[in-house]
């Protein structure tokens, strides 16, 4: 990986609880994005952020939120985790937001919510 | 807002031939990148193209913006050029939409 690394790469979680995702960069980079990868659906963006405590809504935000305090950190919470919840979680990185040379995305958080 | 239709969604393909896959976009993009999601789960950022043509080894891609449409070529497949293929496009601000992939399989 290209300085971009998630935490947890598993979790098993109980439906109602909270969880949070980590995407952790050592690229120093702007903007950071959380998308969801789910069957039949491709990889749709959840929310993202383009500075220090800065960040926006994507397509399927609804029941999650995002932080960032720090450049290097955007965490993801699902306040209350539902079954519909269930799906691999990718975070990128990109130095622009609609410029070259793209994105780098981190290995990924398959997340289970039983 | 904005369309993305890859084709074709799935292809099979003997070790050594080569294929084009094909992204087409319902509106005017900034950018177009393509990513290569390996039998892993990792995505792997193979170009960013918004117009004109690049090539990187075995790998080149087209985008031609006015028709909005971008093209990937892969030559002499290899087994290891298994998994599926998106492409990604961008129409301003910072969200980027993404196609339903193209799922390659090479046979040895």
């Amino acid at each position: 990986d290209a300085g971009i690394t998630q935490s947890p790469r598993h979790k098993v979680t109980e439906t109602g609880t909270p969880v949070t995702l980590r995407c952790h960069q050592t690229e120093n980079h702007r903007y950071m994005y959380w998308y969801r990868q789910d069957p039949g659906h491709g990889l749709r963006l959840i929310h993202y952020s383009y500075g220090v405590k800065d960040t926006d809504k994507g397509e399927v935000s609804d029941g999650y939120s995002v932080s960032r305090s720090k450049t290097e950190d955007f965490l993801l919470t699902l306040e209350s985790a539902t079954s519909s919840q269930t799906s691999v979680y990718f975070c990128a990185i990109s130095a622009s937001g609609t410029e070259g040379p793209g994105y780098t995305f981190g290995s990924g958080t398959r997340l289970t919510v039983v | 807002g904005i369309q993305v239709e890859q084709s074709p969604p799935d292809l099979i393909l003997q070790e050594g031939a080569n294929s084009t896959l094909r992204c087409n976009f319902s509106d005017s993009v900034n950018n177009l990148q393509w990513f290569h999601q390996n039998p892993w789960g990792q995505l792997i950022n193979l170009f960013y193209i918004p117009s004109g043509t690049k090539q990187n080894g075995r790998l080149s891609a087209t985008t031609v913006a006015t028709e909005r449409y971008s093209l990937l070529y892969i030559s002499s497949s290899q087994t290891t050029d298994s998994g599926v293929y998106f492409c990604a496009v961008n129409t301003g601000g910072f969200k980027t939409i993404f196609g339903a992939g193209t799922r390659l399989f090479v046979k040895a």
